[in-house]
């Protein structure tokens, strides 16, 4: 089993729909949780960082960790072809070595 | 502007030889790390740094090495011991290795390496 898992997709929506992607993880030490979106051939860049449980909204992002279920989300509302992209969840691995543990990534197409 | 600058972008080589990525960063962090990325396998740890002159291996160092003599870079020479080097090669740094609120990790655009 895989310390992260995260369902490869794709995912496609209309434009203008609530998006929802998810990880699980087994590892009950993690404690930093990441999402990154990356285009085609292009490096991963930082979307949203939480530590521990609970929410955190940036504009139309949400994330939200449940440790007790060790499961993490991102939700995307209002949706637009621009998203479009591959969604990567990322933890951050105990121990202050700076390694990041990522899930497989999630392809999310957003039709107009 | 602030970042890290991998090159080159593109790289072709043939079997047997080795190849060098260059990595860069203006961002006076002292960790860095490189990535690799495979279809289907997100991205797994090859080598990592967390300050000059020292480096420890990730998940998947056989048939890679590093070197960190300056701060600002961290290069990824390619071996021919590795036996599968096609792959999508992702360089990134964050402030320390510690884990805080907020030292998060950045990355470079990434280098293609092709085996022809």
């Amino acid at each position: 089993q895989k310390e992260v898992e995260q369902d490869p997709g794709p995912l496609s929506v209309p434009e203008g729909a609530i998006v929802s992607l998810n990880c699980t993880y087994s590892n009950s030490a993690f404690q930093y949780f990441m999402w990154y979106r990356q285009y085609s051939r292009k490096g991963p860049e930082l979307l949203m960082y939480t530590y521990s449980s609970g929410n955190k909204e940036d504009g139309r992002f949400t994330a939200q960790v449940d440790k007790s279920s060790k499961y993490i989300s991102l939700f995307i509302r209002d949706s637009q072809p621009s998203d479009s992209a591959t969604y990567l969840c990322a933890m951050s691995v105990p121990g202050n070595t700076g390694k990041l543990i990522f899930g497989q990534g999630t392809t999310l197409q957003v039709k107009p | 502007d602030g970042g890290i600058t991998q090159s080159p972008k593109y790289l072709f080589r043939k079997e047997g030889q080795n190849v060098t990525l260059s990595c860069e960063q203006n961002l006076n962090h002292d960790a860095m790390y490189w990535y690799r990325q495979d279809p289907g396998q997100g991205l797994r740890l090859i080598y990592y740094s967390q300050i000059v002159n020292d480096f420890q291996k990730g998940d998947i160092a056989e048939g890679y090495s590093v070197s960190r003599e300056k701060k600002e870079s961290f290069p990824l020479t390619v071996t021919s011991a590795q036996k599968n080097p096609t792959a999508f090669y992702l360089c990134a740094s964050s402030i320390g290795a510690r884990q805080t609120t907020g030292n998060t990790i950045y990355f470079g655009e990434g280098s293609w390496l092709t085996v022809v």
